[in-house]
């Protein structure tokens, strides 16, 4: 595609309930980002994938939280068990760094934990 | 861990002013990054920053990145409206952290 697209925009879930948030990077980035925005703020690491090297996981909130990256392309976010302060957009950006950085991020999933 | 400290917080400037927010770090960065953020969408990148003392435009924008590596400027010249929006610097010393971000409002 042209672009990162992140599945579902829209998320709404019960409290204690599992969820899934998948990003679909632009092919050929090596590196993979997870963030999540609280309305009015900033962004928060939560995770990276770069290459076949060990995921840096040290922004997870909790061990909830996980993620995985298969083939080095689609990303997978769960939430086990989420909670109301899950409730935030949860943004993935695609990286290459060669001569310059090009980077994108995608649309964003809008999570609410009723 | 590494900390970002991004002022102003927020500006309300006249059309056609210059506007200029800024970023420290608690450690030194290899690579500053701006982004722009519109309601309901992800940042984009604005400009990227690879040296120290490196100056870098794109239009009206122009980014600096600091000597000592430990901070970076953007400044935008003569405001247009759509300009309105949040600004967030970003820097890399492996992992990329955000700062909390500047909201900029234009009056027209």
């Amino acid at each position: 595609g042209a672009g990162v697209s992140q599945s579902p925009s829209n998320k709404v879930t019960e409290k204690g309930k599992d969820v899934e948030l998948r990003c679909d990077p632009i092919s050929g980035h090596t590196a993979l980002y997870w963030y999540r925005q609280s309305l009015g703020q900033g962004l928060e690491f939560l995770i990276y994938f770069q290459g076949n090297s060990a995921p840096d996981k040290s922004g997870l909130p909790s061990d909830r939280f996980s993620a995985e990256r298969t083939g080095g392309s689609v990303s997978t976010l769960t939430i086990q068990r989420t909670q109301q302060e899950d409730s935030a957009v949860y943004l993935c950006a695609s990286w290459r760094a060669q001569d310059h950085v090009e980077q994108f991020f995608g649309p964003g999933t809008r999570l609410t934990v009723l | 861990g590494q900390q970002l400290n991004q002022s102003p917080q927020s500006m309300f400037i006249q059309e056609g002013e210059d506007v200029s927010m800024n970023c420290t770090s608690s450690s030194i960065f290899n690579t500053w990054l701006w982004y722009k953020q519109d309601p309901g969408e992800g940042p984009v990148l604005l400009i990227a920053l690879y040296k120290a003392g490196e100056l870098t435009s794109n239009g009206r924008l122009t980014a600096q990145f600091g000597i000592t590596r430990k901070d970076s400027f953007l400044n935008i010249s003569a405001s247009i409206p759509s300009d309105v929006g949040i600004y967030f610097c970003a820097g890399q010393p492996n992992k990329l952290v955000f700062g909390a971000g500047t909201i900029l409002r234009v009056k027209s």
